[in-house]
């Protein structure tokens, strides 16, 4: 499952709403769909899993929503610490865990 | 505190063989599949295989099952991926995470069927002659 994020690079300001786009080949099944954040120099972090769980200690101004082929990643108010990488992963077939190229969010 | 530690950064020569290591804390470790992701300079994540501690267990991805070989101790909570043969391709950060599974409505959970968290903090593996 191949999986394309748009826009490849978002410019906004602290405090605007960003919404991130992950679109698959083929429909995910079981809305098997993670969200990572990656900020220069460190390692990927896990945002959100089930395409719309949030994981431990994650802010509740990220937020997951989807299912099939169309996920999408929100942020509802853009904090300082956001501006990073966001890739997303599906896991919904053991044959090839599969991630998405990342979309930039910088500051505008 | 779950805590995946790497070993620190390599610099090869092409045709070198090199293993790296990520050692597990704060859980148990033989009982957690660990999965492997490389990531080349300026570009996005690649998920290389995972293994289970407890039995060895091992799956690949297709783009690098024969061009690395991952195992682990599970008596030194310790897991690795090693090359024979480097190649300037292989330049990169490689990270280690805990493969978490997600369970079906059955309760069966399939390896390769799941997320990474969390991450180590990454290998950086250069390979120039």
């Amino acid at each position: 499952i191949v999986l394309t994020q748009s826009p490849g690079t978002l410019s906004l300001s602290p405090g605007e709403r960003a919404t991130l786009s992950c679109r698959a080949s083929q429909s995910v099944s079981s809305s098997y769909l993670a969200w990572y954040q990656q900020k220069p120099g460190q390692a990927p972090r896990l945002l959100i899993y089930g395409a719309s769980s949030r994981a431990t200690g994650i802010p509740d101004r990220f937020s997951g929503s989807g299912s099939g082929t169309d996920f999408t990643l929100t942020i509802s108010r853009l904090e300082p610490e956001d501006f990073a990488v966001y890739y997303c992963q599906q896991y919904g077939t053991s044959r090839g865990l599969t991630f998405g190229g990342g979309t930039k969010v910088e500051i505008k | 505190e779950v805590q995946l530690v790497q070993s620190g950064a390599e610099v090869k020569k092409p045709g070198e063989s090199l293993k790296i290591s990520c050692k597990g804390s704060g859980y148990n470790f033989a009982s957690d599949w660990i999965a492997w992701v490389r990531q080349r300079p300026g570009k996005g994540l690649e998920w290389m295989g995972i293994i289970y501690p407890g039995d060895s267990e091992t799956r690949y991805s297709p783009s690098f099952q024969g061009q690395v070989t991952i195992s682990a101790d599970k008596s030194t909570n310790t897991a690795y991926v090693q090359w024979t043969s480097l190649e300037a391709s292989d330049t990169a950060i490689y990270y280690c995470a805990r493969h978490e599974l997600a369970y079906d409505y059955d309760g069966i959970g399939t390896p390769g069927r799941g997320w990474f968290d969390p991450w180590g903090q990454g290998t950086l593996v250069t390979v120039s002659s």
